[in-house]
Order: C-alpha cells, then structure tokens, then sequence
C-alpha cells in the first residue's frame, strides 16, 4: 500500500529552527508538496520538490532524497503565525495526491 | 480575485437526509477534488473532476455522489448512505493534473450529523 509518515506533533520555541520529516512509499513519484494548515481553515501551498536537493522560499526550505524516500520541511526565524499543521503529500504514477496526516506544530514564547 | 469558495462553512444534517455542499471556483481550473478531513488522519479523496462532465471515483467514494456540469462548479453530495458522515470536507482544484501543479483549497465545510 502507499503510506506517508510525519510526526504527529513537534513543539519549538519562537525564534529558532525546526525541521518536519515526512518519509514516503508510493507507487511511482510525481512530485513531493508542503501545505501548511491552521486551524479549521484551507491548507495552503509551501513548496513542491521534484528533484533531489533543497528548494528555498524565505524562511522555508524543502528538502528531497528520492532513493530514500525522504523529505523534510524546514521553518527558520520560528514566529507564533507559524503554528498550525504541516501536511506532506506526494504525487503518484497516477498523479493523484497521497496526503501524510500532517504535523502539528506547537510554537512557545 | 480569483479563488476557490465552499458554501456553507458549517452544516448540520439530520441522519437519513441527502445534503449538498457547494464548491465554485474562478481560477478557470480544469481539475477539481473533493476530501474528506478527519482528525489524525490524512485528506482523503471522495471524488475528481478532470474536466467538465467526467468524473473518477476516488479512494472513499461510497455514500457520496458528485457532478460537473459547469467548469466552475463541482457540488457533492452526501447521501444517507454515507454511514459516518460528519467530517471537514474540502474541495480544491488544480490546473490540471500535471505534477507541478499545486491544488488550490477552499476554505471547507464542517459537516454535523444531529
């Protein structure tokens, strides 16, 4: 079956840096996103990786290893807006998305 | 501005009635998705739309039912056979399916059953 593992939850402080793993098995591989979700609201769009390395936008980076399966979103200059649920989710062979059940991220004064 | 709009935000249905939830969006995308939200779990998808008068069940389509008889608009409903239908349910929509293309979402209805 396909699958997409994050972490639950992470809690990190304002101000410093974090890092959301999300490891994949899909059938075929059409391209990795980054969402970010608050609360009761619309996901909205980080990044896409299709290529192995590290896509930078700002704050956020996004890194993909494709022989292992492997992303991760990092989130540098931490702020309080910045708390909410990180969901990864990969494209595959059929390009339908397979969402992880996202990352809720606890950010402390 | 163009964007994706889901009507209403918050619904309560009594058990055994059908319920239609709104999805309309302006981006003048061709493909439109239908998922279902619920806690510790990953979106799931209910129904797509590739283009105007087709659409593909997806993985958790029993109980529900969908049409695409504009571009625009992409209505689903949730019928009294959807055993466990209180959820958050998001629609999107994309370009197309291409692998780059990122999905734009709506804003969700919360579904109750009373």
């Amino acid at each position: 079956g396909q699958n997409i593992d994050q972490p639950t939850e992470m809690t990190a402080t304002e101000g410093a840096i974090v890092q959301i793993n999300c490891t994949y098995q899909t059938s075929g591989f059409n391209g990795l996103f980054w969402y970010q979700q608050h609360a009761g609201e619309a996901p909205t769009f980080l990044s896409y990786n299709v290529l192995d390395g590290l896509e930078e936008k700002g704050r956020f980076s996004s890194f993909l290893s494709r022989s292992k399966g492997y992303s991760y979103l990092l989130l540098k200059e931490l702020q309080m807006k910045d708390s909410a649920s990180y969901l990864c989710a990969v494209k595959d062979s059929n390009y339908q998305l397979i969402w992880g059940a996202g990352t809720k991220l606890i950010i402390k004064p | 501005d163009g964007g994706i709009t889901q009507s209403p935000k918050y619904l309560f249905r009594k058990e055994g009635q059908n319920v239609t939830l709104s999805c309309e969006q302006n981006l003048n995308h061709d493909a439109m998705y239908w998922y279902r939200q619920d806690p510790g779990q990953g979106l799931r998808l209910i129904y797509y739309s590739q283009i105007v008068n087709d659409f593909q069940k997806g993985d958790i389509a029993e109980g529900y039912s969908v049409s695409r008889e504009k571009k625009e608009s992409f209505p689903l409903t949730v019928t009294s056979a959807q055993k466990n239908p209180t959820a958050f349910y998001l629609c999107a929509s994309s370009i197309d399916e291409g692998s780059g293309t990122e999905a734009f979402f709506g804003q969700g209805t919360r579904l109750t059953v009373v």
